[in-house]
């Protein structure tokens, strides 16, 4: 079994401070990671994966995360965010090796004021 | 970079009717998948294909939905008969299914049921 919790439902940040978008999981096997960005009326698009090799991985616009087992986490960063960073974020989980069904967290709203 | 094509971007359909939801994923993959999201909540599956067959079903997948490839580039949902609670937006994805490979996602159709 599998989850993953995302422990902010609506985030709210300055453009150019830092990003923080939390995300704990849950499995039974060893996971693969995802996180997967979608803006208003878009498809799901991937920002970045971990699949048991490095613990940082780096995404794409600037985004990235760490896996940590100790803590079961998967933390979205960016140093500075823009204007264009306000999306709905979705953290996602699936057992590493396989074309498994993914597990969605409830997403994370990021909001970014001038 | 190829992408994952759904059509239409919106449907509208009365209670009872059948609805089709048009795929086409990525030409090399060979897994692929149907998600839905309810306006508000999360991302959930519905199906897995591969190799011209259901590999996996959701208990959200019953007798009223099926899926078909019914040539080599397009992966088709039907509702036989909808109900108000359908309405939502259907995501389809595609993998190779190699590890690690992420699934890419289309736009999304909004279906709405009247």
């Amino acid at each position: 079994a599998q989850s993953v919790t995302q422990l902010d439902s609506h985030v709210s940040v300055s453009e150019g401070t830092p990003v923080l978008l939390r995300c704990n999981y849950s499995s039974s096997y060893s996971p693969s990671l995802f996180w997967y960005v979608q803006h208003p009326n878009k498809g799901l698009q991937l920002l970045l994966k971990y699949t048991s090799a490095a613990t940082l991985v780096k995404g794409i616009n600037g985004f990235e995360a760490e896996f940590k087992k100790s803590e079961t986490s998967f933390h979205l960063t960016k140093p500075s965010a823009h204007m264009s960073d306000a999306a709905e974020y979705f953290c996602v989980v699936t057992p590493t090796g396989t074309a498994s069904k993914l597990t969605f967290g409830t997403g994370t709203r990021l909001q970014v004021t001038l | 970079e190829p992408e994952v094509t759904q059509t239409p971007s919106h449907q509208v359909t009365q209670m009872g009717q059948e609805v089709i939801l048009r795929c086409v994923p990525i030409s090399n993959h060979l897994y692929f998948y149907w998600y839905r999201q309810i306006l508000g909540q999360k991302v959930e599956f519905l199906v897995s294909f591969y190799n011209n067959e259901i590999s996996e079903k959701s208990e959200i997948f019953d007798d009223q939905f099926s899926v078909e490839r019914p040539d080599g580039s397009n992966f088709t949902l039907k509702i036989r008969s909808t109900k108000l609670e359908d309405s939502a937006m259907y995501f389809c994805a595609s993998t190779y299914g190699r590890e690690g490979s992420p699934l890419h996602f289309g736009n999304g159709t909004r279906l709405t049921v009247t």
